[in-house]
């Protein structure tokens, strides 16, 4: 069966630092593989989305990732955090076929220093 | 464009009462989805729809839970009865299509505390 593994709970960064949020997942083939955020009292919103091609995959908000086969991962960065960056991130995946339903990690909650 | 709406936002119920839940998709999307989401998890899946059949219900807990899509369009779910590992945002979710690279929109959620 498919997994996602988000690794770290809680992240806590100052304003204006980098930001790596890391996902590994467990699956025998390329899964669909996504990012979403969740801000307090409001749904989950797309950040990227990887299916096929280029690995590095460009998202809303300045948030890239990339998507590395040989380590089952996807990890999410962005270069400069603000502070309007602290919400809860999921890492989620979708099979080709079969149950197409997301499949989410436990998320990682981001926590931005002044 | 309107997002997915749900309602009610909050419901505080006690255990073995009965709930349900409202869901109004993005217009003219044809695949609905509710998700469960207990605190410091990530979402699970509980149903699936394809205009009003259902995909996939396999982790619906069929004794208690049942989810309903008549029309095609909005969806209900229900609990009965509750018990007090059911306390969760509840999530619906809605996309064009049944295809992996079909974006999902989520409303806002039902937040229900089982006491």
């Amino acid at each position: 069966a498919q997994s996602v593994t988000q690794p770290d709970i809680h992240i806590t960064v100052s304003e204006g630092a980098s930001l790596e949020l890391r996902c590994n997942y467990s699956y025998g083939a390329t899964p669909y593989l996504f990012w979403y955020v969740q801000s307090p009292g409001q749904g989950l919103q797309l950040l990227l989305k990887y299916f096929s091609g280029d690995t590095l995959v460009q998202g809303i908000k300045g948030f890239e990732a990339e998507f590395k086969r040989s380590q089952s991962s996807f990890n999410l960065r962005k270069p400069s955090v603000h502070w309007s960056d602290a919400a809860e991130y999921f890492c989620a995946v979708v099979m080709d076929t079969g149950r197409r339903a997301l499949t989410f990690g436990s998320g990682t909650r981001l926590q931005v220093q002044p | 464009e309107a997002g997915v709406a749900q309602s009610p936002r909050y419901k505080i119920i006690e255990k073995r009462q009965s709930v349900a839940f409202w869901c109004n998709p993005i217009s003219g999307h044809a695949t609905l989805y509710w998700y469960q989401q207990i605190l410091g998890q990530g979402p699970k899946l509980l149903i699936q729809f394809q205009n009003n059949g259902v995909v996939d219900d396999s982790q619906l807990p069929k004794d208690r839970f049942s989810a309903e899509r008549l029309k095609g369009v909005d969806s209900t779910l229900k609990i009965q009865p509750a018990k007090l590992e059911d306390s969760a945002v509840y999530l619906c979710a809605s996309s064009p299509g049944t295809g992996a690279y079909n974006e999902q929109f989520f409303g806002p959620g039902t937040r229900l505390t089982v006491l």
